[in-house]
């Protein structure tokens, strides 16, 4: 099983809304990664996870609130967000024993907030 | 404070010709270098990478360059079909890091 598995794969939410987007692998990878990606634009990283425990926060506001329950998942929890928040977020994960670098990306989860 | 730089937003290319992708970046510390492609609303799949350590990597059409000395790698697809038209990240990182830099991308389409 080389997949991470991310949903709802769209989500549309207001303003005042408390969502989840939840994120999945069961490749043993102890690397955990949130993106955000903008139309044209490169991902962006937002948080990272090693060995369970956030490693990395990249300055996101706190209405965005990362969450490892296990080293096999990683959620996002949403409140409060701005409609330029719309945007895809991307899940991510990396076995830092491996010797490419190489991120398994999931197919991202499209965020749409009214 | 971009350490990873596509200068060309876009490439278009002939079918059965070869598509030459262009990365440079700033930080000499990076150990990996790896090429993500990605299709409109999915997420970046892995492509090929190369070590620092080396100049060279091929897997069937892909082919990686990299010139440590001008810290410039290229991504070099031969020969080129339709279904490679898609946005293609450049990215790197150091062992001592967790984060992928990637670059602002290049739009590769591929015309029959």
């Amino acid at each position: 099983d080389t997949e991470v598995t991310q949903t709802p794969k769209h989500l549309v939410m207001g303003m005042t809304n408390k969502k989840s987007l939840k994120c999945e692998q069961h490749m043993g990878h102890r690397a955990m990664y949130w993106y955000k990606q903008k139309a044209k634009k490169p991902p962006e990283l937002m948080f990272v996870y090693s060995y369970e425990k956030l490693s990395i926060n990249e300055s996101v506001p706190s209405r965005f609130s990362p969450e490892c329950p296990n080293s096999s998942l990683l959620n996002l929890h949403l409140h409060a967000l701005q409609p330029e928040d719309s945007a895809l977020y991307l899940c991510a994960s990396s076995d830092r024993g491996h010797d490419t670098g190489e991120l398994f990306f999931g197919e991202g989860s499209r965020l749409t907030v009214l | 404070d971009q350490q990873v730089k596509q200068n060309s937003p876009s490439l278009s290319v002939q079918e059965g010709r070869i598509s030459i992708l262009n990365c440079d970046y700033t930080n000499s510390m990076f150990d990996y270098f790896l090429w993500y492609k990605k299709y409109p609303a999915e997420g970046p799949t892995f492509l090929i990478s190369i070590s620092s350590i080396k100049d060279k990597n091929e897997d069937g059409r892909f082919t990686v360059f990299l010139n440590k000395s001008a810290k410039h790698l290229s991504l070099h697809i031969v020969p080129s079909q339709p279904g490679d038209s898609a946005v293609y990240f450049c990215a790197a990182i150091s062992n001592s890091g967790y984060a992928l830099n990637f670059g602002k991308g290049t739009s590769l389409l591929v015309t029959p």
